[in-house]
């Protein structure tokens, strides 16, 4: 079956603009999560979500930084005004959300990434 | 302040050597969780194991195995007989405090 999908693979902007990356869990998989992996650096938490709702956004650096889910499968996370720092890989996973599973118990299955640079 | 730390930025290895990757870890907290992953160079992260922090038994899986030492706060990886496909960045991370903390990663080349 597929895996997680992300898109684009590739953004640039330039500094002070808004974008949207994209991800696609795998079917039927209701825990969702982002992470930020900066160059050389490994991955950095965000956000979880566990349906429709963030069961944990802990990870968001700032208040420029939101993801939804609406609708319990595709995520999309949205950044205001970005800055040169937002730079980076941007990760999604997706996890089965098994009954009785947590965030710790429950294996994650990432996606290629969005690379995102901002000029 | 950093909560893992993996010593070793890259390691280069031929094929069939047995190679052991370091991983050492702060916490405050009494239980937490430890992983490992695996980045090949197509970018997806691969889990690999996960440990709780009561079970210091090591475990082997493959030519994988982990040793999980909690007195001095390490969680190393050994890959025995290593594999050109085993080349990858290796990413250790720890759980607490309700956050994900991911070591910077050692980069493994494993050359024929």
């Amino acid at each position: 079956g597929a895996g997680v999908s992300q898109t684009p693979s590739n953004k640039v902007t330039e500094k002070g603009k808004y974008v949207e990356l994209r991800c696609d869990p795998i079917s039927g998989h209701t825990a969702l999560y982002w992470y930020r992996q900066s160059l050389g650096q490994g991955p950095e938490f965000l956000i979880y979500f566990q349906g429709t709702g963030a069961a944990d956004d802990s990870g968001l650096p700032n208040d420029r930084f939101f993801a939804v889910r609406p609708e319990g499968s595709v995520s999309t996370l949205k950044i205001q005004r970005t800055e040169r720092g937002d730079s980076a890989v941007y990760l999604c996973a997706s996890s089965p959300g098994l009954a009785g599973a947590t965030i710790l118990t429950d294996t994650q299955y990432f996606g290629p990434g969005t690379r995102l640079t901002v000029l | 302040a950093q909560k893992v730390t993996q010593a070793q930025t890259e390691i280069s290895v031929v094929e069939k050597e047995d190679v052991t990757l370091d991983c050492v870890y702060e916490t405050r907290d009494t239980t937490y969780y430890l992983f490992w992953y695996k980045q090949p160079p197509s970018g997806e992260l691969v889990f690999l194991i996960r440990r709780n922090s009561f079970d210091e038994q090591n475990e082997i899986s493959g030519r994988y195995s982990w040793n999980f030492q909690k007195s001095t706060s390490s969680f190393n990886f050994t890959i025995t007989a290593s594999q050109v496909v085993d080349s990858a960045v290796y990413f250790c991370g720890v759980y607490n405090f309700n956050k994900f903390y991911f070591g910077s990663g050692t980069k493994l080349n494993v050359k024929p």
